[in-house]
């Protein structure tokens, strides 16, 4: 296994246009997390999947952005009608469950709305 | 809520300097925490973590100890190299509503110079 993967990389779109991004987590791990990351700043928190239940959603996800995974192994992350300030670093992470476990995090997607 | 107060950077060193990053939290239970490491262009890699009060985390020279009595979670290294330039996150782990989150401070910026 090689960690967390996500794709793409690097994301350039135009305002307004739809974006979507995938995950895929540790084969063994049941939970599964969405971060942001903008520049200067930490990762701050958007959602979360245990196995293929999203249970909860950060205020900062508005309705243009939907995250699923649908058989509790990979997810994605769409953002539709995209607006400068979605640029960003998206971040996946996964874990075993327990906060007692560290998260592994993907590599991440930057994206970028010009 | 809970919260994470890092020591503000950029921080600059010499190698082989005495590194100290200050992370002080705020939480209404007992959380764990983390020192999460981020190099240019990548995602977060955990470097170390303690789940309880007074227990010390340890990873490639790196140490932090879980003081409850100062809600403090500090960053030492006896020794720095060149290759731990980074930026440097702390962050607790929580549950609610059955989701586990992290919540990270700002980030350091470390540089180490040769």
């Amino acid at each position: 296994d090689t960690g967390v993967s996500q794709d793409p990389r690097h994301k350039i779109t135009k305002r307004g246009q739809n974006v979507t991004f995938r995950c895929d987590p540790i084969s063994e791990h049941n939970r599964l997390y969405w971060y942001r990351q903008t520049l200067g700043q930490g990762p701050e928190f958007l959602t979360y999947f245990q196995n293929e239940a999203q249970l909860e959603k950060s205020r900062l996800l508005s309705d243009r952005f939907s995250a699923e995974r649908p058989k509790g192994s990979f997810s994605t992350l769409e953002i539709q009608r995209t607006e400068q300030g979605d640029s960003a670093m998206y971040l996946c992470a996964s874990s075993l469950g327990g906060d007692r476990y560290g998260y592994t995090f993907g590599s991440g997607t930057r994206l970028t709305v010009v | 809520g809970d919260s994470v107060t890092q020591m503000e950077g950029p921080v600059t060193l010499s190698e082989e300097a005495f590194l100290t990053i200050n992370c002080t939290y705020t939480a209404t239970g007992y959380p764990s925490l983390f020192w999460y490491v981020q190099y240019p262009g990548e995602g977060l890699q955990l470097l170390l973590k303690a789940t309880k009060a007074d227990d010390k985390g340890s990873n490639k020279g790196f140490e932090a100890t879980y003081r409850k009595e100062t809600t403090s979670f500090h960053l030492e290294k006896g020794s720095v190299q060149v290759s731990d330039s980074a930026v440097y996150f702390c962050a607790l782990s929580f549950i609610l509503q059955g989701a586990q989150k992290l919540v990270f401070g700002q980030g350091t910026r470390l540089t180490i110079n040769p």
